[in-house]
């Protein structure tokens, strides 16, 4: 099993619905959770960072976490083609190492 | 203010060769990582510093690769030598205290290519 899994999709979503972005991890003691952004040829960039159980909106964007399940997702609202990219999901595996350990990521297409 | 700067943003080279990454943190930032990105593996931590100093570098794939951070401002990738398989793209980045919960900002990355 790999320690942070995601669908590769790529997943296709109508302009104006909901995206929902899904990621698990192995590791029960992990306590920090990251979506990243990634548009074709750019580098990574960070969105949406999660420590507790429950939801975190920020604008468009909700991340959604459930240490008990090991499951942890984004939900992009009233998606735009900008939206369009890869979606990565980082995890600390470890509580107090700096290390983060990558999703493969999920390739997210918003379809005018 | 400046992101992480990395050079070069392209190189391509002959299996065998050296090859030599280089990275500028953003300053103040004191802890530096290098990533590796493929399509088959996704991004892969390879190596990280804090306060210059190598903290955690279980993901260097072997002794063909090597990283040092002689000062805060600046850390080296290097790959001797360098095969086919070692093509990728490499990504620096930097995060302010070390901490777990902290942002790591990535560099625009150097697309490697080893013919």
């Amino acid at each position: 099993q790999k320690e942070v899994e995601q669908n590769s999709g790529p997943l296709s979503v109508p302009e104006g619905a909901i995206a929902s972005l899904n990621c698990t991890y192995s590791d029960r003691g992990s306590q920090s959770f990251f979506w990243y952004r990634q548009y074709s040829g750019k580098s990574p960039e960070l969105i949406m960072s999660i420590y507790s159980n429950g939801d975190k909106e920020d604008g468009r964007f909700t991340a959604q976490l459930n240490k008990a399940s090991q499951y942890v997702s984004l939900l992009i609202r009233d998606s735009q083609p900008s939206d369009s990219a890869t979606y990565l999901c980082a995890v600390n595996l470890n509580f107090g190492n700096e290390k983060l350990t990558f999703g493969t990521g999920t390739r997210l297409t918003i379809i005018p | 203010d400046a992101g992480v700067i990395q050079s070069p943003r392209h190189e391509v080279t002959e299996m065998g060769q050296e090859v030599t990454l280089r990275c500028k943190p953003i300053s103040g930032h004191n802890s530096l990582f290098w990533y590796r990105q493929t399509m088959m593996r996704g991004l892969e931590l390879l190596i990280y510093f804090n306060n210059n100093v190598p903290i955690d570098d279980s993901g260097m794939p072997e002794d063909r690769f090597s990283a040092k951070m002689p000062n805060a401002s600046f850390s080296t990738l290097k790959i001797q030598p360098s095969e086919p398989r070692d093509s990728a793209v490499y990504f620096c980045a930097s995060s302010l205290n070390g901490g777990a919960v902290d942002t790591q900002y990535f560099g625009p990355g150097t697309r490697l290519t080893v013919l």
